[in-house]
């Protein structure tokens, strides 16, 4: 089955600074990647996601970009805020026949 | 509507209380998931119903029964609870269902969680 490592565990950044976040799956039929924010008591929320049809997307000051070949994806912040601070987890799912697959989550802290 | 709805928001119960959860969209969305997350931790996926029917039990006690009334609503029954099934206990949907390829409809929307704690 599929198996999704996350890195790092915790990351801390300096606010106005860019913050990574790196996936690695393992089942190459994988082709649905979202990434989930969840702050303190809610649920995940759904930030972005990315098709294995396209390499990268933006939506203002987030990115993910996605390598089939290396089978890796990675979430990109770019000029952190206080409120980015959370835990983000990525996923990976093939197009709706199978669930998730969470990987452990990245608890990021944006210093002000 | 955009959203998925959860009560209660907290809930404390004995081991031998019977409670339910419950959990609500109106999004028209076909196939709707139970998960369950303990501190620190990923969410683990427990049940999925598609089109309202139980298609997904990840091997899960009984003392968990899921219960899809209609294609809104979602419950999770509880009964003879230990300890270490203090968790959170998300519910999503998803408008695809699992078996079917979809360029839009796999995106799963979480509601904000019951944070169960069992005495």
């Amino acid at each position: 089955g599929e198996n999704v490592e996350q890195h790092p565990s915790t990351l801390s950044v300096q606010e106005g600074d860019s913050a990574v976040i790196k996936c690695t799956y393992s089942d190459s039929a994988s082709n649905y990647f979202p990434w989930y924010k969840q702050e303190l008591g809610k649920g995940p929320q759904l930030i972005i996601d990315i098709r294995s049809n396209v390499g990268e997307k933006k939506d203002q000051r987030i990115a993910v970009t996605l390598n089939k070949t290396a089978k890796h994806f990675s979430l990109h912040i770019t000029e952190t805020q206080p409120e980015d601070s959370a835990v983000y987890f990525c996923a990976a799912s093939y197009s709706g026949n199978t669930p998730l697959v969470f990987g452990k989550g990245t608890r990021l802290s944006v210093i002000a | 509507d955009t959203e998925v709805t959860q009560t209660p928001k907290h809930l404390v119960m004995g081991m031998t209380n019977k409670k339910s959860l419950k959990c609500e969209q109106h999004m028209g969305h076909r196939a709707m998931y139970w998960y369950k997350q303990k501190a620190k931790k990923p969410p683990e996926l427990m049940f999925v119903y598609s089109y309202e029917k139980l298609s997904i039990n990840e091997s899960v006690p009984s003392r968990f029964s899921p219960e899809c009334p209609n294609s809104s609503l979602l419950n999770l029954h509880l009964h003879a609870l230990q300890p270490e099934d203090s968790a959170l206990y998300l519910c999503a949907s998803s408008q695809g269902v699992l078996g079917t390829s979809g360029r839009r409809d796999n995106e799963q929307f979480f509601g904000p969680g019951t944070r169960l704690t069992v005495l």
